[in-house]
């Protein structure tokens, strides 16, 4: 059974610092890894999908990594903004199936 | 365009009642799911389907059903509710599986006393 799990649970940064969230996953047949982001009250958007030949991938501000062998994705958020406080989920795609983590929620304060 | 619409926003229900969320998108995905989001937890895959007339079971199937008659429309059915079901559901959908981006509703949040 996939496993995803993702630390901090919550991070807290001043504005303008560089915003970086962890993923592991425990099985390595995955066929993509997706980033997510959720606001209070609200669904998930999606934000990066990357496939699993793919080292790296970047939208904006945004970019994330991912390293298929040892189970790691990273998402990076360079010069964090007040509107970048959200809750982080990753998730992974195999057998038909989305595994998500349970999230970091993040705080970027003015 | 009003991508993935999930009704009620909000519900209470008494234990061993039944009740049924909707989700309609109109988008033309063929790919739909349904998740529960509890706190720590992160989502879990309760039903999906591939298309109208397919539906297969995710990884928390039970205590729910699920149909899919038309492309547009994915309810997901309570059929006697119980405390242990208290969470907030979403329903997602995409073009092409799980492959591809998913797009969500804003989720249906439920309270079963």
């Amino acid at each position: 059974k996939q496993e995803v799990t993702q630390i901090p649970a919550a991070l807290s940064v001043p504005e303008g610092e560089n915003l970086v969230l962890n993923c592991s996953f425990t099985d390595s047949a995955i066929y993509n890894l997706q980033w997510f982001r959720q606001d209070p009250g609200k669904g998930l958007t999606s934000l990066l999908l990357i496939q699993s030949s793919q080292r790296e991938q970047t939208s904006g501000r945004l970019n994330a990594s991912l390293d298929k062998s040892s189970g790691r994705s990273t998402l990076y958020i360079a010069a964090s903004q007040p509107g970048d406080s959200a809750t982080y989920l990753c998730a992974v795609s195999n057998d038909y199936k989305l595994s998500f983590g349970a999230g970091t929620t993040v705080t970027v304060r003015a | 365009n009003a991508g993935v619409t999930q009704t009620p926003k909000f519900q209470v229900l008494k234990t061993g009642q039944s009740m049924t969320l909707q989700c309609a998108q109109d988008m033309n995905h063929e790919y739909m799911s349904w998740y529960r989001q509890d706190p720590g937890m992160g989502l879990r895959l309760i039903h999906y389907s591939v298309g109208a007339g397919i539906t297969d079971q995710g990884e928390v199937p039970n205590g729910y059903n699920v149909s899919r008659s038309t492309t547009e429309d994915f309810p997901l059915r309570l059929l006697s509710a119980a405390p242990s079901q208290t969470s907030v559901y979403f329903c997602a959908s995409s073009l092409g599986g799980p492959y591809q981006p998913q797009h969500f509703g804003d989720g249906t949040r439920l309270s079963i006393l």
